[in-house]
């Protein structure tokens, strides 16, 4: 079983949809991350919750909605999303956020969006 | 403003032989940073970090290091393998930030044979 597990891998939606991404990890980490890549461009981090807890908006349109019920599922509700949100949705855990430690980030796969 | 570059979005390197990627950064806060492998359809693999406290770190056939004078990072693959042909990013984390990870742009390694 991957320690990161993202559904679905790909989603093709309207703009009026309404649609969520999940994520799972399994390996026992507090902390979960969305991110988002786009073509050509680095990876921009959205969203970071620590225990449950938010921690993290890095400026992302209310269009997108994050979710953390437990420390193991991440969500990202979608809805009137626009063409340029079209990208690859990655999901990402660590141990937790401590500003006195460092410890990497583990991915999922990702889910890869398409907004017509 | 990309605080994170990688200024080659290509490398080729004949198996067997050393790959060097290589990253700067324009952030003198950073203090932490990583490499990630990715291969396609995939999401981005940890591979290797290095603290700013030191100049190199070694795991395997990969070390990191660290020129923070420079603010410039290497990740020397030696011997490159074929399966190491994959997309390479690099990627920093700062003091008090440590969940903000600010990623590279990539750079793609084909290993021939």
């Amino acid at each position: 079983e991957t320690g990161v597990t993202q559904t679905p891998r790909h989603l093709v939606m309207g703009m009026t949809n309404k649609k969520s991404l999940k994520c799972e990890q399994h390996l026992g980490h507090n902390a979960m991350y969305w991110y988002k890549q786009s073509a050509k461009k680095p990876l921009e981090l959205m969203f970071v919750y620590n225990f449950k807890e938010q921690t993290e908006n890095n400026s992302v349109p209310s269009r997108f909605s994050p979710e953390c019920p437990n420390s193991s599922h991440l969500f990202l509700h979608l809805h009137t999303l626009q063409p340029e949100d079209s990208a690859l949705y990655l999901c990402a855990s660590s141990q937790e956020v401590d500003r006195g430690s460092n410890q990497p980030q583990h991915f999922g796969d990702g889910t890869r969006l398409s907004i017509l | 403003d990309q605080q994170v570059k990688q200024n080659s979005p290509s490398l080729s390197v004949q198996e067997g032989r050393i790959s060097i990627l290589n990253c700067d950064y324009t952030n003198s806060m950073f203090d932490y940073f990583l490499w990630y492998k990715k291969y396609p359809a995939e999401g981005p693999t940890f591979l290797i970090s290095i603290s700013s406290i030191k100049d190199k770190n070694e795991d395997g056939r990969f070390t990191v290091f660290l020129n923070k004078s420079a603010k410039h990072l290497s990740l020397h693959i030696v011997p490159s393998q074929p399966g190491d042909s994959a997309v390479y990013f690099c990627a920093a984390s700062g003091t008090g930030t440590a969940s903000k990870l600010t990623f590279g742009t990539g750079t793609r390694l084909q290993v021939t044979l």
